[in-house]
């Protein structure tokens, strides 16, 4: 399997409950991304993960909780949501390090989350 | 801050006309300029990209050309087809110092080509 990939594509959930997204690349790149689109709005950068470890927090609410537990993983932990939130959820990946010119991000194909 | 602007759709066109979709930005340092495509359902694709002024990028018949004199990158293609249907996002990155995947979005432009 290449490219990026996200589990679950649908999401629907209350605004109790506790989910998951989950985010797997399969390139070698050592930076992820979370991005939140909602309808009408610009793409919106939510996280940016370096190496594992988090440079970028847009000042997103603490009802997301990102986690990289490695390069090639990242998750995106939800809870009491509000409607909101709903939105489709995507994730990329990239390589740094390479200078100007170096490669562009790739996508996954995101979750859409919705909040009842 | 860093923008991007794009003009608003959505733009109906018939097959083979020609496409123009018009994107300026705003930025510090010397940023690379892109266009992805989000077709339905799906997550978005890099559709071509420039790295420096006067560049142009180029992909299954599109192309666009960074002004650094006019800050534009706008979209053209001589000749759509139905299939070319999808929402277009310009965007930009930062400088040497930042991250590639770091990208600042236009608000995205609806296609629609009818046969």
């Amino acid at each position: 399997e290449t490219g990026v990939t996200q589990t679950p594509r649908h999401l629907v959930m209350g605004m109790t409950n506790k989910k998951s997204l989950k985010c797997e690349q399969h390139l070698g790149h050592n930076a992820m991304y979370w991005y939140k689109q909602s309808a009408k709005k610009p793409l919106e950068l939510m996280f940016v993960y370096n190496f594992k470890e988090q440079t970028e927090n847009n000042s997103v609410p603490s009802r997301f909780s990102p986690e990289c537990p490695n390069s090639s993983h990242l998750f995106l932990h939800l809870h009491t949501l509000q409607p909101e939130d709903s939105a489709l959820y995507l994730c990329a990946s990239s390589q740094e390090g390479g200078g100007i010119g170096r490669t562009e991000a790739f996508f996954g194909q995101g979750t859409r989350l919705t909040v009842v | 801050g860093d923008s991007v602007t794009q003009m608003e759709g959505p733009v109906t066109l018939s097959e083979e006309a020609f496409l123009t979709i018009n994107c300026t930005y705003t930025a510090t340092g010397y940023p690379s300029l892109f266009w992805y495509v989000q077709y339905p359902g799906e997550g978005l694709q890099l559709l071509l990209k420039a790295t420096k002024a006067d560049d142009k990028g180029s992909n299954k018949g599109f192309e666009a050309t960074y002004r650094k004199e006019t800050t534009s990158f706008h979209l053209e293609k001589g000749s759509v087809q139905v299939s070319d249907s999808a929402v277009y996002f310009c965007a930009l990155s930062g400088d040497g110092s930042s991250n590639t995947g770091k990208l600042i979005f236009g608000q995205g432009t609806t296609l629609q080509v009818k046969p």
